[in-house]
C-alpha cells in the first residue's frame, strides 16, 4: 500500500519556538494532504485540508497563522507550529490523498509525530 | 458538534468470538465511511470503506454495515483475534466536501486470549 512519512517522529521545543512537521507521499502524488491533531484518548480533529500549490483551508477554531501550512509539491506538505506554547503538545497526524481524484480516494496517513512544548 | 459519534469508549471480547463495534453520525449528507484501525502513538490504518450505495461490504474477517435510514455502522470481526486489540475510528466523508474526514471518538477493542 501507499506510504506516508513524517519527520520528526517526535520533537521537544522551549515555549515560544517553531517547529516544522513534514509530512510525504513516498510512492504516490498527492494533490490533497489533511493535518490532523490528537489529544489524549480523544478523536483525531482535521486542523486542515492542504492542496499542492494552493493556500490551506483551515477547520473553525484553527488559527491559520499559528499553524502555518505549505505544500509546494505533489509529495510534501509542511506544518510550522509558530510561537509553541504548552497547550500546542499533541499528537500530529497527516494523511495524503492519491493522485487519481475522486473525493472518495482512501486516504494513507503517517505515523504521526508527537510535540511537547515546555 | 459532534457529527461521527462511537457511544462505546471500551469492548472486550474473547479470543474466537464475534466483535461488534458501533457508529452513529447525523450530517445526512455523509456518503461515504471508513474504519482505521490504530495503535498509540502511531497513524491510523485503513481497514475498510462503505460506500452509501451499499448496506454491507465484506473483507475477511472484517464485515461493515451500514443503515442510512438509522444513520447507523457498525463493524464485525469475527473471528477476534489479540492481534485485533486497538483503537478504532469510524470515519465519514461527503463528496461534495474536499473528501475530508470527520472521526469519530474511537472504541479500544480488547480481545483477551
Amino acid at each position: 500500500g501507499a506510504v506516508v512519512s513524517q519527520h520528526p517522529s517526535w520533537v521537544i521545543c522551549k515555549s515560544g519556538t517553531s517547529v516544522k512537521i513534514e509530512c510525504r507521499s513516498l510512492d504516490f502524488q498527492a494533490t490533497t494532504m489533511f493535518w490532523y491533531r490528537q489529544f489524549p484518548k480523544q478523536s483525531l480533529m482535521l486542523m486542515a485540508t492542504s492542496n499542492e500549490g494552493s493556500k490551506a483551508t483551515y477547520e473553525q477554531g484553527v488559527e491559520k497563522d499559528k499553524f502555518l501550512i505549505n505544500h509546494a509539491s505533489l509529495t510534501l506538505s509542511t506544518l510550522t507550529v509558530t510561537s509553541a506554547h504548552p497547550e500546542d503538545s499533541s499528537f500530529y497526524i497527516c494523511s495524503a490523498r492519491d493522485y487519481t481524484g475522486g473525493a472518495h480516494n482512501e486516504q494513507f496517513f503517517g505515523p504521526g509525530t508527537r510535540l511537547t512544548v515546555l | 458538534d459532534q457529527q461521527v459519534k462511537q457511544n462505546s469508549p471500551s469492548l472486550s471480547v474473547q479470543e474466537g468470538r464475534i466483535s461488534i463495534l458501533n457508529c452513529d453520525y447525523t450530517n445526512s449528507m455523509f456518503d461515504y465511511f471508513l474504519w482505521y484501525k490504530k495503535y498509540p502513538a502511531e497513524g491510523p490504518t485503513f481497514l475498510i470503506s462503505i460506500s452509501s450505495i451499499k448496506d454491507k461490504n465484506e473483507d475477511g474477517r472484517f464485515t461493515v454495515f451500514l443503515n442510512k435510514s438509522a444513520k447507523h455502522l457498525s463493524l464485525h470481526i469475527v473471528p477476534s483475534q489479540p492481534g485485533d486489540s486497538a483503537v478504532y475510528f469510524c470515519a465519514a466523508s461527503d463528496s461534495s466536501n474536499t473528501g475530508k474526514l470527520i472521526f469519530g471518538q474511537g472504541t479500544t477493542l480488547q480481545v483477551k486470549p
